[in-house]
């Protein structure tokens, strides 16, 4: 079946370090994919979604880009802040438009 | 300002009894879902609606209940039969029938049992 599976946190890293957080999926057809932030005590906001291969989300000074043949949409930011601190959630909806799958999520903690 | 709100956002339960969570969305999106989420762990689907008055179970239905009267509404409640409750509850919408929509998620019920 569909899934989505992501890298175990937690991840910690140091202000101004570069990113990256794996993602794979398992999709039948052509999912649109998203990653979400969720913030302490908070739901979950959309951070950026592609909808067909090679398409690039991005928002905020995050990319990921829709990667068919590797089955991958890995989030990645230049630069990361404290503010950035959070957990991240990659995600698939399948194609019918009425499933939604989500990986585990990702802890992620910068340190001034 | 459109969006999804849920109350309480801290609730407490003695054991044994129900809860009702509530869930409202001002979208005007036809699906409905809601997530249970458990410290450091993802997100469990345990009911969902794509239209009123129609519901599917998820993988986690079992001592839950829902209902969708409305399009803006929908209600879960956390019965006795629940074995451990306490969690973060969360509520999403998403215009079904376009899977390029994401889902919108409200700010979430945090649910503790004493």
């Amino acid at each position: 079946g569909d899934s989505v599976t992501q890298m175990e946190g937690p991840v910690t890293l140091s202000e101004e370090a570069f990113l990256t957080i794996n993602c794979t999926y398992t999709a039948t057809g052509y999912p649109s994919l998203f990653w979400y932030v969720q913030y302490p005590g908070e739901g979950l906001q959309l951070l950026l979604k592609a909808t067909k291969a090679d398409d690039k989300g991005s928002n905020k000074g995050f990319e990921a880009t829709y990667r068919k043949e590797t089955t991958s949409f890995h989030l990645e930011k230049g630069s990361v802040q404290v503010s950035d601190s959070a957990v991240y959630f990659c995600a698939l909806m399948t194609n019918t438009g009425n499933q939604f799958y989500f990986g585990t999520g990702t802890s992620l903690t910068v340190i001034p | 300002d459109g969006g999804i709100t849920q109350s309480p956002k801290y609730l407490f339960r003695k054991e044994g009894q129900n809860v009702t969570l509530s869930c409202e969305q001002n979208l005007n999106h036809d699906a409905m879902y809601w997530y249970r989420q458990d410290p450091g762990q993802g997100l469990r689907l345990i009911y969902y609606s794509q239209i009123v008055n129609d519901f599917q179970k998820g993988d986690i239905a079992e001592g839950y209940s829902v209902s969708r009267e409305k399009k803006e509404s929908f209600p879960l409640t956390v019965t006795s039969a629940q074995k451990n409750p306490t969690a973060f509850y969360l509520c999403a919408s998403s215009s079904s029938g376009s899977w390029y929509n994401e889902q919108f998620f409200g700010p979430g019920t945090r649910l503790t049992v004493l």
